[in-house]
């Protein structure tokens, strides 16, 4: 089945250790999608590929950063995670306009 | 102006009843207004969705009621279930507007159906 993979589901991590999430689609969308969302809140962008054309929020910490090497592939790099980072992290793609979001099943980050 | 709110924050149905979320919105630029229900541990999964072109959409369950005018929109489970306890979240985007097209959600709503 078509579907956006996320690798880890869980992900622990050390105060200050870089770490890095994966998300995979076999969908071939062209938007890719990172979210945010702390427990019982909101998901909330961080930012978003279109294409290869990155787009940054406004309010995502530098401390955040993405890659994306192929269609297929999207990473969430935390250079240096702080207690306030432990969160679900999800990836979504979609295709073009016009069409609904899918997301993954995400990985929860717990920083320690 | 980019904000939807949602309310209740909590919902407690009995099985068998209605259920109803609400959301408003603000920019009048939305033209894409979906219903994500997420399950604890799990992503969110697109449940229903509607435009701004159409009053009311129905999926089995689930219907979307959308008031142009008033810049709401709202969620009915009907029949609600056990199964259907979850944290639903509304959301809306400019689907058409432009490269960017964000999803804004809303503050999500806790419900628990009671059997």
């Amino acid at each position: 089945d078509a579907m956006v993979i996320q690798n880890p589901r869980y992900q622990v991590t050390q105060f200050g250790k870089p770490v890095t999430l994966s998300c995979s689609q076999t969908l071939n969308h062209n938007v890719m999608y990172w979210y945010q969302q702390k427990s019982s809140q909101a998901p909330k962008l961080l930012f978003h590929y279109y294409d290869k054309d990155f787009n940054n929020e406004a309010d995502t910490p530098d401390n955040f950063q993405s890659r994306r090497p192929n269609t297929s592939f999207c990473f969430l790099d935390i250079r240096s995670p702080g207690l306030g980072d432990a969160a679900m992290y999800l990836c979504a793609t979609k295709q073009g306009r016009g069409n609904g979001y899918t997301f993954g099943s995400g990985t929860r980050l717990t920083v320690v | 102006q980019q904000q939807v709110k949602q309310s209740p924050q909590s919902l407690i149905v009995q099985k068998g009843g209605i259920s109803i979320i609400n959301c408003a919105y603000e920019n009048t630029a939305f033209d894409y207004f979906p219903w994500y229900q997420q399950f604890p541990g799990k992503g969110p999964a697109l449940l229903i969705a509607i435009r701004p072109d159409v009053s009311e959409k129905k999926e089995g369950r689930f219907t979307i009621s959308f008031n142009k005018s008033a810049k709401q929109f709202s969620l009915h489970i009907m029949d609600s279930q056990p199964g259907d306890s979850a944290t639903y979240f509304c959301a809306a985007s400019r689907d058409y507007g432009g490269a960017t097209n964000k999803l804004i959600f809303g503050t999500g709503t806790l419900l628990a159906v009671q059997p």
